[in-house]
């Protein structure tokens, strides 16, 4: 079972750099977001899809635009990387009913220089 | 402010050794609440949830989590620690009304010696 896909899984940017990071699902949910993790700080919502179709805004979005192509896919795109959006990104899905978990892929560790 | 508060940045314990993990939150009513485990250079993994019911929720590995709503907390424990429990266990809480987003804590990074 793959679950939550990520690609790529590293990625080292030099600022200003634009690169769009992938995320696709086979579980069938509704549901999939966006994490970075920093040292320290957990995991940060940057952006979440509920349901196909829609995107919403999550605690740190900015400098990031996302895509739900399909009920799959769900992608973040960095326009003009950052130095300070070096980061560990993380994408879940979620089925949709309320008392459900969400499922994390492994991670895609990007490194802006 | 909501807000997810894991007061141990690092633990360490000792093989075979009892372990608790503390996390308290602070949201107006009683949240979903999740324990997740994150390996080295993996994604993180459910562990337990507690939603409502028995305050007493088991998990998987072994791990249990205790729900306090006195204490707004919601500790997870193991009674003997494995070399493979070394890993960041994260604690994450959604609101009652809107569960679409989790609000994590900063993690507890657990190292266990022999």
């Amino acid at each position: 079972n793959a679950g939550v896909t990520q690609t790529p899984k590293f990625q080292v940017l030099k600022t200003g750099q634009s690169m769009t990071l992938q995320c696709a699902q086979d579980m069938n949910h509704n549901s999939m977001y966006w994490y970075r993790q920093d040292p320290g700080m957990g995991l940060r919502l940057i952006y979440y899809s509920a349901s196909e179709g829609t995107t919403d805004k999550g605690e740190v979005p900015n400098g990031y635009n996302v895509s739900r192509l399909n009920k799959r896919e769900f992608s973040l795109r960095l326009e003009s990387a950052a130095p300070s959006q070096t980061s560990v990104y993380f994408c879940a899905s979620r089925i949709g009913q309320v008392r459900q978990p969400q499922h994390f892929g492994d991670g895609t560790r990007l490194s802006i220089l | 402010a909501q807000s997810v508060t894991q007061p141990d940045i690092h633990i360490t314990v000792s093989e075979g050794a009892s372990l608790e993990l503390r996390c308290n939150y602070s949201y107006g009513a009683t949240p979903y609440l999740f324990w997740y485990v994150q390996s080295p250079g993996q994604g993180l993994q459910l562990l337990l949830k507690y939603f409502s019911g028995d305050t007493l929720v088991q998990g998987i590995k072994g791990f249990e989590a205790e729900f306090k709503r006195s204490q707004s907390s919601f500790n997870l424990r193991k009674p003997s620690v494995h070399w493979s429990d070394a890993a960041e266990y994260f604690c994450a809480v959604a609101p009652s009304s809107n569960d679409y987003k989790l609000s994590f804590g900063a993690g507890t990074t657990v190292t266990v010696r022999a």
